[in-house]
């Protein structure tokens, strides 16, 4: 079966504009979660899916970083007014429900010009 | 506080060398990740471990809860073995929080 997928792979925007980053989980898997991974840093939590339950977004930095997972599969992280600070690989992973056995995504690569 | 170290940053062996990386946590967990990322590729799983050892071909982790510290082995390093490993933990819940990382370089 297909794994987790990102897309775009790579986006290039200038700052100021807002940009929507896309995830498919794997099918069945119940929690997603999006990840950060700024040049230089390590990996810091986003956010978090869990089926129907309100998301953990305790990892946002700003109020101008949301995301929504629509029918409890894909989901869209959505950044507005984007800062070059914002420049990261952004990295979605998907697990069954009550599993910490996380499956990541390839990443997308976000360049705020 | 809820932290993760990882040692040594940065580590160079010649191929044939036996490989230690660490990795030690701040409080209890539920469970803790080695995880591998190749330059320019995506993030892949080693292990999950919550107690005693595992082994996957020539990578090993071990885990000790009450000294929480965890080590990942390789033995018979190969040049392709080089990539970032990442250490990653789960503080009671689903999220992850992450080790910075140990750059690893096998030379031939």
């Amino acid at each position: 079966g297909a794994g987790v997928s990102q897309s775009p792979s790579n986006k290039v925007t200038e700052k100021g504009k807002d940009v929507e980053l896309r995830c498919d989980p794997i099918s069945g898997h119940t929690a997603l979660y999006w990840y950060r991974q700024s040049l230089g840093q390590g990996l810091e939590f986003l956010i978090y899916f869990q089926g129907n339950s309100a998301p953990d977004k305790s990892g946002l930095p700003s109020d101008r970083f949301s995301a929504e997972r629509t029918g409890g599969s894909v989901s869209t992280l959505t950044i507005q007014r984007t800062q070059q600070e914002d420049s990261a690989v952004y990295l979605c992973a998907s697990s069954l429900v009550k599993s910490y056995e996380q499956y990541f995504g390839p990443g997308t690569r976000l360049t705020v010009t | 506080k809820n932290e993760v170290e990882q040692s040594p940053q940065n580590l160079t062996a010649q191929e044939g060398e036996f490989i230690t990386i660490n990795c030690s946590y701040s409080v209890g967990i539920s469970a803790l990740h080695w995880l591998q990322q190749h330059p320019g590729g995506g993030i892949v799983s080693l292990f999950m471990l919550s107690s005693g050892k595992k082994k996957h071909g020539r990578l090993i982790a071990t885990i000790n809860i009450q000294e929480k510290h965890s080590s990942l082995h390789i033995t018979a390093s190969h040049p392709r073995d080089s990539a970032v490993y990442i250490c990653a933990v789960h503080f009671g819940n689903e999220k992850l929080t992450f080790g910075t990382g140990t750059r690893l370089t096998i030379i031939p």
